[in-house]
């Protein structure tokens, strides 16, 4: 089946504590993305990559990093996470970029909170 | 910078009548357009997606859009609603990423 997972879920930690939250797609896709989801602001873009080793920020990349080393995997770091980034986390992925639009595939999301 | 404005927060509907919810876009060029659908507890779905051609566009679960140039919007619509459209909306243009609305809550009472 075709889809776009995220580890863990749901996660409580503490501020200061790195944590990551992994992304895979199985549908060989060359584009993945971060968002966040806050009440009232929609989805916001944390980073991008159009492809293997190659990855931008978006509209909200403070705090976070990201790595694509491998097509199928697109890894979200907090190295030193704050309350402030609490919020719902989806990853995305789609075909490829190439100046064509695509629909773009989500996960199921996982809800961080940061005490 | 392209943006979307979903003037409705929350909309509440009863079951069997008609939904719109509504969409405006600022986009310099030709946009290209979708709606999502968010249900409780799930990931995005995509309803609907418009590129160019015909200005109203079908979608999954019975949803249509109908791009309107002159306005900038693109308003999602369904002729009869069930209690299993009862989610969260949103409205997205694309350039080189994704900028999405701020969304819409759909309430459908019995």
């Amino acid at each position: 089946e075709a889809q776009v997972t995220q580890n863990p879920r749901y996660l409580i930690t503490v501020t200061g504590k790195k944590l990551t939250v992994t992304c895979s797609q199985n549908m060989n896709h060359e584009y993945m993305s971060w968002y966040r989801q806050d009440p009232g602001l929609g989805l916001r873009q944390i980073y991008y990559s159009m492809n293997v080793e190659v990855t931008d920020k978006g509209d909200v990349p403070e705090g976070y990093k990201v790595s694509r080393k491998e097509k199928r995997n697109f890894p979200l770091i907090l190295e030193s996470p704050s309350p402030n980034q609490t919020s719902l986390y989806f990853c995305a992925s789609s075909l490829n970029r190439g100046g064509v639009t695509d629909t773009q595939y989500f996960g199921p999301g996982t809800r961080l909170t940061v005490l | 910078a392209q943006s979307v404005t979903q003037p409705d927060i929350h909309i509440t509907v009863s079951e069997g009548a008609s939904l719109e919810l509504r969409c405006n876009y600022s986009y310099g060029a030709t946009p290209y357009l979708f709606w999502y659908v968010q249900s409780p507890g799930q990931g995005l779905q995509l309803l609907l997606k418009y590129f160019s051609g015909d200005t109203l566009v079908q979608g999954i679960k019975g949803f249509e859009a109908e791009f309107k140039r002159s306005q900038s919007s693109f308003n999602l619509r369904k002729p009869s609603v069930h209690w299993s459209d009862a989610a969260e909306y949103f409205c997205a243009v694309e350039d080189y990423k994704l900028s999405f609305g701020a969304g819409t809550t759909v309430t459908v009472r019995a």
